[in-house]
């Protein structure tokens, strides 16, 4: 079925580990987005990307690292965990022109 | 001032009321606004979305926008048990390159009991 899907939905580490969390969309958008929810602050852009090769900075970036090799996939690395990076990570794409995000279910990450 | 403010509820109505949910925004720039609907554990899933001021009905959904107040609701009849969630707007400049990326409010939280 087409879709967005992360994984791992859960994922516990420890602080200075390197974790990934991966992102992959089966409908070929162009677009495709990090994002982390965290209460009192919502949902806050971390970096995207408007084509293979090509990302760029959101509102968080600091701490994270993205790559975009192929068009469906778009992970995000955290290179040394902190336990302020504990949140919950969604991922998004979106077609070009006049077309909305779509969501995936979401990465639970835990660092301690 | 964050560009976007919405209140956060928690917001309980019994079931079959009216639910009125509100975001209100700073930048007059912004063009498209959205609502996004997020059950627990779950990612958001789009809901509405206008570009224009005015009213837009889906269903038992309403969504409006005035710029000149820069305000927008989202109204919810004949409101279910199943319509507990959380809300969260979302607004743009435009609708490409790195001006259409979205900003969300914090999100309502709301619960609609039987």
């Amino acid at each position: 079925d087409a879709g967005i899907t992360q994984s791992p939905r859960y994922k516990i580490t420890e602080t200075g580990r390197q974790v990934t969390l991966m992102c992959h969309q089966t409908w070929s958008h162009s677009y495709m987005f990090w994002y982390r929810q965290d209460l009192g602050h919502g949902l806050r852009l971390i970096y995207y990307s408007a084509a293979a090769d090509i990302t760029d900075k959101g509102e968080v970036p600091d701490g994270y690292v993205v790559s975009r090799s192929k068009t469906e996939n778009f992970p995000l690395t955290l290179e040394s965990a902190t336990r302020s990076q504990t949140s919950v990570y969604f991922c998004a794409s979106r077609g070009n022109g006049n077309q909305p995000q779509h969501f995936g279910d979401g990465t639970r990450l835990s660092i301690l | 001032q964050k560009e976007v403010e919405q209140d956060p509820g928690p917001l309980s109505v019994p079931e079959g009321a009216i639910v009125s949910l509100n975001c209100t925004y700073s930048n007059s720039a912004f063009q498209y606004f959205m609502w996004y609907r997020q059950y627990s554990r779950k990612g958001p899933e789009l809901l509405m979305y206008t570009y224009s001021s005015g009213n837009k009905e889906d269903g038992r959904f309403t969504a409006q926008v005035d710029k000149s107040s820069k305000y927008i609701s989202l109204f919810i009849r004949d409101s279910q048990p199943s319509d507990s969630a959380t809300y969260l707007c979302a607004m743009s400049v435009v609708h490409g390159g790195s001006q259409g990326n979205l900003i969300f409010g914090k999100g309502t939280k709301l619960s609609v009991k039987p």
